[in-house]
């Protein structure tokens, strides 16, 4: 597709229920991001993949926060024993990352719709 | 601590008024910086970024924004707003090197027609 795909839009779990979001990237992009964005709020980083490897978990609230990646292109997260403190939109990104000055660099993130979880 | 901070939670304004909306940031290295926006039902785009050169850049749609290193600062303008620039917008900034954007709390602005 032409940008970036979340699934679903919209999940309503009850608390104690596992969750699985999915991302799929747009087509090529090296880079793969987690955000979490709660109500009034800017997003939050969660995670970050480069192709299948998970670079960047700094950002995962606690151990029931689980992300893969495992083929580089289509991203799931997960979510183990939902409270109601998780209730958010969690949204994906993905970038082209390209060799730079100091053999890093990248380009705009784009961003997915994004999946609105509401945990009761 | 890297953050980002907006100065405005919600700002409204008529037509064909001028915008500015503050960012300031904290973060102990050269940095990347965004402003992206939230139109109501859509997702983020990117309105504008800066890397290096010019500190004085443009986006879609008439925005601009100036890099200050000195204040830490990267405000967006508009010097005639419409209505259809209701939306949530969002400053973020990241390393140099790249990876994760760290953005400010949103500015909501309302334009009344």
């Amino acid at each position: 597709g032409a940008g970036v795909s979340q699934s679903p839009r919209y999940k309503v779990a009850k608390r104690g229920q596992d969750v699985a979001l999915r991302c799929d990237p747009i087509s090529g992009h090296v880079s793969l991001f987690w955000y979490q964005q709660a109500l009034g709020q800017g997003p939050e980083f969660l995670t970050y993949f480069q192709n299948e490897a998970q670079l960047d978990k700094s950002g995962l609230p606690s151990d029931r926060f689980f992300a893969e990646r495992p083929e580089g292109s289509v991203s799931t997260l997960k979510i183990q024993r939902t409270q109601q403190e998780d209730s958010a939109v969690y949204l994906c990104a993905s970038s082209i990352k390209i060799p730079g000055l100091a053999g890093l660099g990248w380009k705009t993130q784009y961003f997915g719709p994004g999946t609105r979880l509401l945990v009761l | 601590a890297q953050s980002v901070s907006q100065h405005n939670h919600h700002v409204i304004l008529s037509e064909a008024a001028s915008l500015e909306l503050g960012c300031n940031y904290s973060y102990g290295g050269t940095v990347n910086l965004f402003w992206y926006v939230q139109y109501p039902g859509q997702h983020l785009q990117l309105l504008l970024k800066y890397f290096s050169g010019d500190p004085l850049v443009k986006g879609i749609k008439g925005f601009e924004a100036e890099f200050i290193k000195s204040k830490f600062s990267f405000n967006l303008r508009k010097p005639s707003v419409q209505w259809s620039d209701t939306a949530e917008y969002f400053c973020a900034v990241a390393p140099l090197t790249g990876g994760k954007l760290i953005f400010g709390q949103g500015t909501e602005l309302s334009v009344k027609p």
